[in-house]
């Protein structure tokens, strides 16, 4: 059965703490893995999309990279508005797209 | 450039009526899809349509249907309303089908809440 999980599910960081946030998936036939960040009240933001194993894509403090089971989203000297809720999403073979049910991240100043 | 619009903002139902949500695509983006969004559940593919057409479906009963209309436009509907169809409905647009593998781009939402 194709699943994506992320972990952990809440994370709070005190500013300029970097960390990783996880998304491991078991798909039939990974297409790509798309990762969101999202505000409350507000719709997904899409940030990065990985194709193959060892890709790897960086905006500001972001970096994503992908391997063959799992994504990581690196979070360098984060700041407060960092804070928000990282979704990633899996599209399959069959193009069905999954998505975990995040992670929470709170930055604290 | 404008993003995916989506009306209303907010709703409140009771249970057994219908509702109908609207989502207007990113301009040039031909497909969009809907997913309903619960803090237990995360988000959940509802379906997608690409020129008119639905192209995939979500493990969701009869109730919930759709369409997409030739300006790209799509309509959501859910009849005989359940609590448990209490949501946010996200509609995500993106430039072609499915087969290109492109990101899709959501709106803000609908908030339903039934009462």
């Amino acid at each position: 059965e194709d699943q994506v999980t992320q972990s952990p599910e809440a994370l709070r960081l005190q500013e300029g703490e970097s960390s990783s946030l996880n998304c491991s998936y078991t798909v039939s036939g990974l297409r790509g893995l798309f990762w969101y960040r999202q505000d409350p009240g507000k719709g997904p933001e899409f940030l990065f999309t990985l194709y193959s194993a060892g890709e790897e894509k960086e905006k500001e403090r972001l970096k994503a990279t992908l391997t063959k089971k799992e994504s990581f989203l690196h979070i360098t000297a984060p700041k407060p508005e960092d804070s928000a809720t990282y979704l990633c999403a899996v599209r399959t073979g069959a193009n069905n797209l999954f998505f975990g049910t995040g992670t929470r991240l709170t930055v604290i100043p | 450039k404008a993003g995916v619009t989506q009306t209303p903002r907010y709703l409140i139902k009771t249970r057994g009526q219908q509702v109908t949500l609207s989502c207007s695509p990113i301009s040039g983006h031909r497909s969009v899809s809907w997913y309903q969004q619960t803090p237990g559940q995360g988000l959940q593919f509802l379906f997608e349509y690409f020129s008119e057409t639905q192209r995939n479906k979500g493990n969701f009963p009869g109730r919930f249907s759709g369409r997409q209309f030739s300006n790209s436009r799509s309509e959501m509907n859910v009849s005989t309303l359940e609590l448990g169809d209490s949501a946010l409905y996200l509609c995500a647009s993106s430039l072609v089908g499915p087969e290109s593998n492109q990101p899709q781009h959501f709106g803000d939402g609908t908030r339903l809440s039934i009462l």
